[in-house]
């Protein structure tokens, strides 16, 4: 079955950087686009960033461009977010979800997340 | 703020049916698919409609999708209070580069 198992969060203070995984198994890792969502504390959905199945394309919000990574390492079955320059309002549940490689972009199955708070 | 539109919140009694709409414009919605997502309290979400009106697998077909120029619809039939969660649409945008959620729609079964 497909799992998505995301690790790396903690309480970080501003400015710092923070590296979160998201371990997959149960499918072909290299053969799906993966995402990376964020949910604030009583907040809505965020999308945050992309990769396609092969990691030659990225795309990334706005809020995040140029201070976030998205990365993968198709060997290892993983997935990454480097995340630098930190701010509290990157405080959030992250999500990594697999996109199902459909006609649109659809997150068919996600991780549980893993919490960043950014706090002094 | 996001680029696309939804209702805060939609209410219905039990068995009756619920409409959610999704507006966006001619970058998003309009040339691109859409798909919608239930979370349920403490939960990840869950992928309910994908490509503008299919289902997944182990969906039930209480819940449909529609897509009509640059807005879309969720709807719910047979309300039940497991349904009650927050619904959102989703989409790419072409002027972003990037893809976006609606604000969400708490659905509320009375």
């Amino acid at each position: 079955q497909v799992q998505l198992v995301e690790s790396g969060g903690g309480v970080v203070q501003p400015g710092r950087s923070l590296r979160l995984s998201c371990a997959a198994s149960g499918f072909t890792f290299s053969s799906y686009g993966m995402h990376w969502v964020r949910q604030a504390p009583g907040r809505g959905l965020e999308w945050v960033a992309v990769i396609w199945d092969d990691g030659s394309h990225e795309y990334y919000a706005d809020a995040v461009k140029g201070r976030f990574t998205i990365s993968r390492d198709n060997s290892r079955n993983t997935l990454y977010l480097q995340m630098s320059s930190l701010r509290a309002e990157d405080t959030a549940l992250y999500y990594c979800a697999r996109d199902d490689a459909g006609l649109g972009n659809n997150f068919d199955y996600w991780g549980q997340g893993t919490l960043v708070t950014v706090s002094s | 703020q996001s680029v696309l539109t939804q209702p805060p919140s939609v209410s219905a009694a039990p068995g009756q049916r619920v409409t959610i709409s999704c507006s966006g414009s001619s970058s998003n919605i309009g040339n691109n698919y859409v798909s919608w997502y239930q979370q349920l309290p403490g939960t990840a979400p869950k992928l309910l409609i994908y490509d503008n009106n299919k289902r997944p697998s182990g969906i039930p077909d209480r819940f449909s999708g529609s897509k009509s120029g640059t807005s879309a619809t969720l709807g719910i039939t047979g309300l039940q209070t497991g349904d009650e969660a927050d619904y959102y649409c989703e989409t790419w945008d072409s002027s972003l580069s990037g893809c976006v959620f609606g604000p969400g729609t708490k659905v509320t079964v009375l």
